[in-house]
């Protein structure tokens, strides 16, 4: 009964790395999102997605960018990581978000140097 | 746009206490309700959802009632035990995505 999974849990980067944010599940939902968390801030909408093979930006989208090659499986990148990008980041999912409730990830704690 | 006001934290209660925290909620329509309760460390989890006007959402002691013309979907629990001690978000489904509250943190005494 996995639901929504989040890898890696936690990770450091240094200023001007890159990496790869994975998130799948295994709930056959269309809908996928990327949310980052900030004390005080609530959750802000980086990227989803609405399908297999499509994107959209959401509220802070700038720094990041995304993939859904699989309809399983959503990816948020980091190309050039900044101090301003530590957060917790979750991802969810979704059946239908005109009355269904999303799904969330455990979190990703990221830490940039 | 739509958009989700939630009572300012921290809220800070004794155990057997009622708790009562503000939701309204600005939308086209009339939009799905949510509360998602997250413990520390982990993530958001559904608590509760309202789908239509006057709807009751309720679970594990809280309840929540979609009022339209108030617009408004304030959550609610006759008495608090120190385990509910979490931050609590109320949240609108929007077209493609959800519209949330900034979240509110309880604390609960012993």
């Amino acid at each position: 009964n996995a639901g929504v999974t989040q890898t890696p849990k936690f990770r450091v980067l240094k200023t001007g790395q890159s990496m790869t944010l994975l998130c799948a599940q295994d709930m056959n939902h269309e809908y996928m999102y990327w949310y980052r968390q900030d004390p005080g801030m609530g959750l802000r909408l980086i990227h989803y997605s609405v399908g297999e093979g499509t994107t959209a930006k959401g509220e802070v989208p700038d720094g990041y960018n995304v993939s859904r090659l699989k309809k399983q499986n959503f990816l948020l990148g980091l190309e050039s990581a900044a101090p301003s990008q530590t957060s917790v980041y979750f991802c969810a999912s979704s059946r239908d978000p005109s009355n269904q409730p999303q799904h969330f990830g455990d979190g990703t704690r990221l830490s940039i140097l | 746009g739509d958009s989700v006001t939630q009572m300012e934290g921290p809220v800070t209660l004794s155990e057997e206490a009622f708790l009562t925290i503000n939701c309204t909620y600005t939308a086209t329509g009339y939009p799905s309700l949510f509360w998602y309760v997250q413990y520390p460390g982990e993530g958001l989890q559904l608590l509760l959802k309202a789908t239509k006007a006057d709807d009751k959402g309720s679970n594990k002691g809280f309840e929540a009632t979609y009022r339209k013309e108030t617009t408004s979907f304030h959550l609610e629990k006759g008495s608090v035990q120190v385990s509910d001690s979490a931050v609590y978000f109320c949240a609108l489904a929007g077209t493609y995505k959800y519209i949330f509250g900034t979240g509110t943190r309880l604390k609960v005494l012993a």
